[in-house]
């Protein structure tokens, strides 16, 4: 049920783009982006509803492809503060009808200077 | 505006404790979903209430029970704890129980058991 993020750890240097992707082996209705520093919690990005309606961070954009169950964040002209670890959480239907979120392993990342 | 708060920050246990931790919703939230996350791994989902009942439930063991109050606030219980219970505990709160709705998280409690 956990998706499978990748790619798991990059490095970038500031002002460059990156893509981390998140792929779901189950049907989804959202997808939930979050980055989290270290010894926080995670902090909302992004959510991806079927359909196309997206809500959330000005400067982060996502895609959802509901017919591969997979997302994609991107990240363009990347700053220091992009630091930390990426999460996806895959809405799914849980075994009582109603959704729950399943989180990725994470995508560390890493801007420097 | 506050925000979702969590306590305590950090707990110390030893095996066989019990322990509960609390979770106070971000204003207007209703929802109250608990993570278990464990050094390096993504957020791992252990109930989620709504309306004081449980409505989701993830593979945790009895262990692990819940509570929703009036005021939409939450306890974790944690009975029998073992040594691989040590994690970072965090509450998300989110406006109903539908499907598509944004979860803020607490800053968590820490617990390490001994």
């Amino acid at each position: 049920q956990q998706p499978v993020q990748s790619p798991q750890a990059v490095i970038l240097r500031e002002g460059e783009d990156a893509v981390i992707n998140c792929s779901s082996s189950k049907a989804l209705y959202s997808v939930h982006w979050y980055r989290q520093k270290h010894g926080e919690a995670p902090v909302f990005l992004m959510i991806l509803l079927k359909g196309g309606e997206q809500k959330g961070h000005d400067k982060i954009s996502a895609s959802f492809n509901e017919k591969k169950q997979q997302s994609s964040l991107y990240l363009t002209a990347s700053q220091l503060s992009y630091s930390g670890t990426y999460f996806c959480g895959t809405e799914i239907e849980g075994n009582t009808g109603f959704q729950k979120l399943v989180f990725g392993t994470g995508t560390r990342l890493l801007v420097s200077p | 505006d506050a925000g979702v708060t969590q306590s305590p920050t950090h707990l110390i246990k030893t095996r066989g404790q019990q322990v509960t931790l609390r979770c106070s919703p971000k204003s207007g939230h209703d929802t109250v979903s608990w993570y278990q996350q464990a050094l390096g791994q993504g957020p791992q989902f252990i109930f989620q209430y709504y309306e004081e009942e449980e409505r989701q439930r993830g593979n945790f063991p009895d262990r692990f029970s819940g509570h929703q109050f009036p005021n939409y606030s939450s306890e974790l219980n944690v009975n029998a704890l073992l040594l691989g219970d040590s994690a970072l505990y965090l509450c998300a709160s989110s406006f109903q129980a539908g499907g598509g709705e944004t979860q803020y998280f607490g800053p968590g409690t820490r617990l390490l058991v001994l």
